[in-house]
């Protein structure tokens, strides 16, 4: 069975540190992997998406970057985090990709406050 | 533009009620999927359902239905003789394809109190 493992599970980091959230997929290949943001009010806002390997997606400028350095590894990064960049933090991967129409199946997430 | 619209911020019910989840969505694509998720205060996201375009039954599992209706672009998500346990926020999304990768667009949640 596939399962998504995405850690740490809470972080608090300085305004101005650097970043890095993990996140690995294991029982599938080709995947397709997401780095969603939930702020404060509730909403997923989708930051990154990837179709394979070394193939990132930003859906929104911001402070963040992400990479996809193997087929089932997907990580979120910043150079220099913001007071903005707090948050609920969840990756999530959908089957075959490529192919529309599947649910995406998330992981546990990370709450980032940023201080 | 927002394409998933879920007007009800918070609703409260008291056990056993039945409630409704509102679900608006906007596309120009004529195959296209809806889904609904859970959020408990756990914060994990649990899949509930997923409804394609073309496939406009009612279904039902258990205690939970969803009325796809195209002609209004709805998707509501009802929640029959409601328990505590139910208490979570829900959230409506729409895939329309290869756009960002056939990635989820989310509404903003509804979060639903069930008290004893």
């Amino acid at each position: 069975s596939q399962t998504i493992h995405q850690w740490p599970a809470t972080l608090v980091q300085p305004v101005g540190s650097p970043l890095s959230l993990e996140c690995t997929v294991e029982g599938t290949s080709n995947p397709n992997l997401y780095w969603y943001r939930q702020a404060a009010g509730r909403g997923l806002q989708l930051l990154f998406y990837s179709v394979g390997i070394g193939q990132i997606s930003s859906e929104v400028p911001q402070n963040l970057s992400a990479s996809r350095p193997q087929d089932r590894q997907f990580i979120l990064s910043s150079k220099k985090l913001l007071l903005s960049d707090s948050g609920f933090y969840l990756c999530a991967w959908s089957p075959l990709s490529r192919i529309s129409g599947t649910e995406a199946f998330f992981g546990q997430g990370t709450r980032l406050t940023v201080v | 533009a927002q394409k998933v619209t879920q007007a009800q911020t918070e609703i409260s019910v008291v056990e056993k009620e039945d409630v409704t989840l509102d679900c608006v969505y906007e596309t120009r694509d004529t195959t296209y999927y809806l889904f609904w998720y859970k959020q408990p205060p756990s914060g994990e996201l649990v899949f509930l359902i997923r409804r394609n375009s073309f496939d406009e039954q009612n279904e039902i599992s258990g205690r939970y239905s969803w009325n796809f209706q195209k002609s209004t672009s709805s998707f509501n998500f009802t929640i029959t003789a409601s328990q505590v346990v139910d208490s979570a926020v829900y959230f409506c999304a729409l895939s329309e394809g290869s756009n960002s990768g056939y990635a989820l667009n989310f509404g903003k949640g509804t979060s639903l109190l069930v008290t004893p």
